[in-house]
């Protein structure tokens, strides 16, 4: 069963255009959001989060927009730059009593900036 | 910020024999680290939660004989693949939770590099 969700395994954006990456999630314990960057042969990199209680974060050129009614979200770059190309992961946080909350991952999305 | 060094980045191993990943907090301690192994174009799958002091919490289906994890200190914890076999070839990644000082919504995991681990 699939609690993260990333329908695209693949995307090709045009750089300096609007780079979106889509993530939908159905358990709805999750409290919180993030979005990881991954470049090949090196571990993720901790990109933005969003809490449960927002439905919007920015940060610099990167946006999450969180619908938690429709258990969607998404990644906004704008502009997209060569360098943003990698495989970006949607992981979903699930809080627990005790410390050992879990995060949960999807598949990522490869994300290609074409010149 | 945070950094998590893994060791070794790749690795190839004989079939049966174990092999031990090493996963370090540099610059902070974990009291919690985490385990995953990614298969190619999968997501990343928890193994294990691990605790410093403590027994490590494994996810159902991972067998906690064959992946053995140790989290002897608050900056080290390790994977040990034992009597490995070709299917047991992956990329594990390690991460690790800062003990003190993480407000919600802030950079929740720092990953390693990850591990390639090839079995012959």
């Amino acid at each position: 069963d699939q609690q993260v969700k990333q329908n695209s395994p693949s995307l090709s954006v045009q750089e300096g255009r609007i780079s979106i990456l889509n993530c939908d999630y159905t358990n709805s314990m999750f409290d919180y959001f993030l979005w990881y960057k991954k470049y090949p042969a090196e571990g993720p990199t901790f990109l933005i989060s969003i809490s449960s209680i927002k439905d919007k974060n920015e940060d610099g050129r990167f946006t999450v927009f969180l619908n938690k009614s429709a258990k969607h979200l998404s990644l906004h770059i704008v502009p997209s730059q060569p360098g943003d190309s990698a495989v970006y992961f949607c992981a979903a946080r699930r809080a627990h009593m005790n410390r050992d909350d879990k995060i949960i991952f999807g598949k990522g999305t490869r994300l290609h900036i074409l010149p | 910020g945070a950094v998590v060094s893994q060791h070794p980045s790749r690795v190839i191993c004989k079939s049966g024999t174990s092999v031990k990943i090493e996963c370090r907090s540099l610059d902070f301690q974990a009291t919690t680290m985490f385990w995953y192994r990614q298969f190619p174009k999968q997501s990343l799958m928890l193994m294990a939660t691990s605790n410093e002091g403590s027994k490590a919490t494994y996810e159902q289906g991972v067998e906690k004989d064959k992946f053995l994890i140790n989290h002897a200190s608050l900056t080290l914890s390790t994977l040990t693949v034992t009597s490995a076999h070709p299917e047991d070839s992956s990329f594990y990644i390690c991460s690790a939770r800062a003990r003190t000082g993480e407000p919600p919504g802030a950079n929740v995991l720092t990953f390693g590099a990850g591990s390639r681990l090839t079995v012959l």
